[in-house]
């Protein structure tokens, strides 16, 4: 089966900066994204990881090993507005590439 | 900017109820996807379609659930009967035809379903 870990919960502050971690064990591996969800609302992409290594967009990165299985979601100068949970989403092997996702972390910026 | 639209947005039923949900993909997205997500927890895939197609349905509990997609465009799941377990987020999503690469999904809003 497929297994995806994140944590549930985190907390930090306005103006700093927080790593989300991801850790996963799929049959094979074809890529991983990560989507920020408020709540109510529908997932937003916001990265996508195929090879090993950082990709940077604006204030949001995203790192993958794909050897240790593990990928983390880096937030710079937080914001209130980036209150949400931010979930991590694997394409397993096969040709179907579907997306197992992990419950998701619920991160709080307190001001 | 084109979006996933979904109908209803919230539903309210009671148990031992039919109840269906609609979904209308971005236009030209070969691949359409409905999700289920309780509270709390991340999406969980319940039926992947390809054109009009059902690739895989593994997880989709077909003694009270149903879903199509006729024509390869929009599509339908339904519930009956509907159970209290039900009561969750059901969120479809769609995505271009790529057999590798970013294959992102885009979402719908989702529909909000209350069974009481």
């Amino acid at each position: 089966g497929q297994n995806i870990d994140q944590p549930t919960e985190m907390t930090a502050t306005e103006g700093a900066i927080v790593q989300i971690n991801c850790t996963y064990q799929t049959s094979g591996f074809n890529g991983l994204f990560w989507y920020q969800q408020h709540a109510g609302e529908a997932p937003t992409f916001l990265s996508y990881n195929v090879l090993d290594g950082l990709e940077e967009k604006g204030r949001f990165s995203s790192f993958l090993s794909r050897s240790k299985g593990y990928s983390y979601l880096l937030l710079k100068e937080l914001q209130m507005k980036d209150s949400a949970s931010y979930l991590c989403a694997v394409i397993p092997g096969g040709s179907a590439r579907q997306l197992t996702f992990g419950s998701g972390t619920q991160l709080t910026v307190l001001p | 900017e084109a979006e996933v639209a979904q109908s209803p947005r919230y539903k309210i039923t009671e148990k031992s109820q039919a109840v269906a949900f609609w979904c209308d993909p971005i236009s030209g997205h070969a691949t359409l996807y409905w999700y289920r997500q309780i509270l709390g927890q991340g999406p969980e895939l319940l039926v992947q379609f390809q054109d009009e197609s059902v690739v895989d349905d593994s997880q989709l509990p077909k003694d009270r659930f149903s879903a199509e997609r006729l024509k390869g465009v929009d599509s339908t799941l339904k519930i009956q009967p509907a159970e209290l377990g039900d009561s969750a987020m059901y969120l479809c999503a769609s995505s271009p035809r790529r057999d590798r690469g970013l294959n992102e999904q885009y979402f719908g809003p989702g529909t909000r379903l209350t069974v009481t």
